[in-house]
């Protein structure tokens, strides 16, 4: 069965700090998709990126980077220099390859950045 | 493109009553999911249409149905509905193999 876990149920830093969220997957497929999606409190989910199990490569996106590990079978998501507009609820979200456009997702990370 | 759209924004409804949602997809995707958000189970995946197909179904009861057209629009019912049947019901669209992109939801309260 496959699971993900956001460990961190809320975050709360000040303006400008950086912050991580964590994400642990749990699967037997050797080939899914991971994703990162951001809630604001509107409650439109927002699709932040995508990656396959093969590419283990980071990537980053102005402010926001992602690092994934097959090894410990997590996949982080990096905010540098947070601002108030980044305040949001964020999901981690698993994807096998057959059944590519079921997501299971994680419990969300309720991220607050304080002016 | 116009995003994914949902219809209604907001419903309420009582106990065993039930309740249609409408989804229309981001135009050329063909395939449409459905989830369903409570505090309680966060987000839940209930089915998948793809050309008019259920291709995936999460595990909800059978009062929990939908269906899709030729033009890739979908709806979901809910059957004889439940205080616990209130949620979020959130609608993504997306290309074969491809993220999903969702829309702002439906937001069912069962009283």
């Amino acid at each position: 069965a496959q699971k993900v876990t956001q460990a961190q149920t809320e975050i709360s830093v000040v303006e400008k700090e950086d912050v991580t969220l964590d994400c642990v997957y749990e699967t037997r497929d050797t080939t899914y998709y991971l994703f990162w999606y951001k809630q604001p409190p509107s409650g439109e989910l927002v699709f932040l990126i995508r990656r396959n199990s093969f590419d283990e490569q980071n990537e980053i996106s102005g402010r926001y980077s992602w690092n994934f590990q097959k090894s410990t079978s997590s996949f982080n998501f990096t905010i540098t220099a947070s601002q108030v507009v980044d305040s949001a609820v964020y999901f981690c979200a698993l994807s096998e390859a057959g059944g590519a456009q079921k997501l299971v997702f994680g419990q969300g990370t309720r991220l607050t950045i304080n002016p | 493109k116009a995003g994914v759209t949902q219809t209604p924004r907001y419903l309420i409804k009582t106990r065993g009553q039930q309740v249609t949602l409408s989804c229309s997809p981001i135009s050329g995707h063909r395939s449409v999911s459905w989830y369903q958000q409570t505090p309680g189970q966060g987000l839940q995946f209930l089915f998948e249409y793809f050309s008019e197909t259920q291709r995936n179904k999460g595990n909800f009861p059978g009062r929990f149905s939908g269906r899709q057209f030729s033009n890739s629009r979908s709806e979901m019912n809910v059957s004889t509905l439940e205080l616990g049947d209130s949620a979020l019901y959130l609608c993504a669209s997306s290309e074969p193999l491809s993220e999903q992109f969702f829309g702002p939801g439906t937001r069912l309260t069962v009283l």
